[in-house]
């Protein structure tokens, strides 16, 4: 059983689209995140949500939103594709107040053409 | 705030050399110490773990302690092998709110 899925894990696509990554997670955890990867392995923070708290990372653009219909899903959606948009997404769970750990997608590869 | 500093890379071993990957941290209260490991085109994987301070977090001959004095995770292996070759991350939490990642340590083992 896999634990986060994230889909697709290839996405490309033109300048100016809009599109979505979907994540589930079947853990049973009350904390979604997305991370961005950029072409040199460094993690960004993008989003972390739970059902009572969404916390936005400032320099993220409002083009990107998460929308979370359930607490086992936290959909990407991102508007007006850019160039510099292109990198790996990570969509990650974790139970809050917990000294667990985070588990990790496998990752989509965004190319923005 | 809270923050992870670990060494830059690449670093390039020859099977079955010594591995130390350097790790310190910055935070406010007693946060969860983590190392994940990232093979190619994979997500991240948890490679150990330690929750409180003098903890050892082990795994696959990987081994970190919880130095609260220190503010330090060093990650370590006796004798790497080629399968090792992947990136690393060194990571924090507190509580699970929020994690705090390290840029990561990309290591290469050659035969």
């Amino acid at each position: 059983d896999t634990a986060v899925s994230q889909t697709p894990k290839y996405l490309v696509t033109q300048m100016g689209n809009d599109k979505s990554i979907k994540c589930e997670q079947n853990l049973g955890h009350d904390t979604m995140y997305w991370y961005k990867q950029d072409s040199k392995k460094f993690l960004k923070i993008m989003f972390s949500y739970n059902n009572k708290e969404l916390i936005i990372n400032e320099t993220v653009p409002n083009r990107f939103s998460p929308k979370s219909p359930d607490k086992a899903h936290l959909n990407l959606h991102i508007n007006s594709l850019e160039l510099g948009d292109s990198a790996v997404y990570f969509c990650a769970s974790s139970q809050l107040l917990s000294d667990t750990e985070a588990f990790f997608g496998q990752g989509t590869r965004l190319t923005v053409v | 705030g809270n923050s992870v500093t670990q060494m830059e890379g690449p670093v390039t071993l020859s099977e079955e050399a010594f591995l130390t990957i350097n790790c310190t941290y910055t935070a406010t209260g007693y946060p969860s110490l983590f190392w994940y490991v990232q093979y190619p085109g994979e997500g991240l994987q948890l490679l150990l773990k330690a929750t409180k301070a003098d903890d050892k977090g082990s795994n696959k001959g990987f081994e970190a302690t919880y130095r609260k004095e220190t503010t330090s995770f060093h990650l370590e292996k006796g004798s790497v092998q080629v399968s090792d070759s992947a990136v690393y991350f060194c990571a924090l939490s507190d509580l699970g709110n929020q994690f705090y990642f390290g840029t990561g340590t990309s290591l290469t083992v050659i035969p």
